[in-house]
């Protein structure tokens, strides 16, 4: 099993650029989250997919931000226009389905380290 | 709201010494509680966990124990090897939802030969 793959693992744009963050879960796994890592807010998640389709998109910084998981084997995370405060490691982390009170483990990706000067 | 917190390291053992990192938490509810590891480069992995008081979660000569009284989850391990470095991270599921984690800011280790 390939794991959960994320690319690129390193991302260096400009301020005010496009970024595109791409993810894919582990095969027979449905549900996936996106998550954010800095060194002054720690690990953060941005959003929820269920069966691709948002669940919980509170963590999403701002309008800027945005999230699509058009089938069950792709996610993608953008940033439109990117600024310097969003320099992080974006992670991916995708599950068995949910039920009841069962909470089943997060897969993690390796990430995204992503750098906006 | 859950919150989780953990020592702040960085933590410098030498090979063999004894681990501690200590964690404690605030939750609504009856939470699960979590370690995971994460090695230089990779995401993280799920190392051990524990779903109700006075449990104990172990996994690679790693171990916590859930302690309600006390709202801790230490996580310990007798004898650190270099290939434990990594940063150790406790998180908690409040069971409100059962996807959220809510995760600590991660404890740095470097275990030296």
């Amino acid at each position: 099993d390939a794991g959960v793959i994320q690319s690129p693992r390193h991302e260096v744009t400009e301020m005010g650029q496009e970024v595109t963050l791409r993810c894919k879960p582990i095969s027979g796994h449905n549900s996936l989250f996106w998550y954010r890592q800095t060194m002054m807010r720690g690990l953060e998640l941005l959003i929820y997919f269920n069966n691709n389709v948002p669940i919980d998109d509170s963590g999403m910084p701002e309008d800027r931000f945005s999230a699509k998981m058009p089938n069950a084997s792709f996610s993608t995370l953008k940033i439109q226009p990117s600024e310097p405060r969003d320099s992080a490691v974006y992670f991916c982390a995708s599950s068995l389905p949910t039920s009841g009170v069962r909470i089943n483990e997060q897969f993690f990706g390796p990430g995204t380290r992503l750098t906006v000067l | 709201g859950d919150s989780v917190t953990q020592m702040e390291g960085p933590v410098t053992l030498s090979e063999e010494a004894f681990l501690t990192i200590n964690c404690t938490y605030t939750a609504t509810g009856y939470p699960s509680l979590f370690w995971y590891v994460q090695y230089p480069g990779e995401g993280l992995q799920l190392l051990l966990k524990a779903t109700k008081a006075d449990d104990k979660g172990s996994n690679k000569g790693f171990e916590a124990t859930y302690r309600k009284e006390t709202t801790s989850f230490h996580l310990e391990k007798g004898s650190v090897q270099v290939s434990d470095s990594a940063v150790y991270f406790c998180a908690l599921n409040s069971g409100g939802s059962n996807y959220k984690l809510t995760f600590g800011k991660g404890t740095l280790l470097t275990v030296n030969p």
